[in-house]
């Protein structure tokens, strides 16, 4: 049972463009979401996050998008580079802190 | 430098051999989780511990085991019994109680052979 469910599964940007990846939960328990970063052979390293009392969280050129009502988040890069070509796994975690992870999004930015 | 080591990067198993994939962390983190990444399923939970001697089974523990004997080691047991063990194995931690990120170790790559 899938309880978080990230789209799309690969994602091509050129060099500049935004990329949006969306992610859909079902647990209502869930309080932290999550954005992991993973380079190929590495561990994932996290990126962003927010917390359901919040709409919106801004770092850099990352934002995440939160819809508490749709049960709904999603992260924008803004001004997409090369070097963001990576693996990206959103993730929710309720008060057993145990994360639950979409099956993420392969996101490759064309220089 | 603190942070979570897992060894060895890369491991060959031959079919019905157990094999130990170690974890080791110096973040003085209580919780400490194991996860099991195939390629478009993302990551899923295998066993997880919140103190030392204790540890609970997480979404696909079958043919895995574990032991928590000290708090900074938390290794990993692929057993004979695991059907399908080529993945990549991933070892975080985390301070226990707290809406805090998860740190990740750079994976252990099994193979049968």
């Amino acid at each position: 049972q899938q309880q978080v469910k990230q789209s799309p599964q690969s994602l091509i940007v050129q060099k500049g463009g935004i990329s949006i990846i969306n992610c859909a939960y079902e647990n209502t328990a869930f309080d932290y979401f999550p954005w992991y970063q993973q380079f190929p052979g590495k561990g994932p390293a996290l990126l962003i996050a927010i917390r359901p009392d919040v709409s919106e969280k801004k770092e850099g050129r990352f934002t995440i998008s939160f819809n508490k009502s749709a049960k709904q988040f999603s992260l924008h890069i803004m001004d997409s580079q090369p070097g963001d070509s990576a693996t990206y796994f959103c993730a929710g975690s309720g008060s057993a802190r145990q994360l639950t992870f979409g099956s993420g999004t392969q996101l490759t930015v064309l220089p | 430098d603190g942070g979570i080591t897992q060894s060895p990067k890369y491991l060959f198993r031959k079919e019905g051999q157990n094999v130990t994939l170690s974890c080791e962390q110096n973040l003085n983190h209580d919780a400490m989780y194991w996860y099991r990444q195939d390629p478009g399923q993302g990551l899923r939970l295998i066993y997880y511990s919140q103190i030392v001697n204790d540890f609970q089974k997480g979404d696909i523990a079958e043919g895995y085991s574990v032991s928590r004997e000290k708090k900074e080691s938390f290794p990993l047991t692929v057993t004979s019994a695991q059907k399908n063990p080529t993945a990549f194995y991933l070892c975080a931690s985390s301070l226990q109680g707290q809406i805090t990120e998860a740190f990740f170790g750079q994976g252990t790559r099994l193979t049968v052979v």
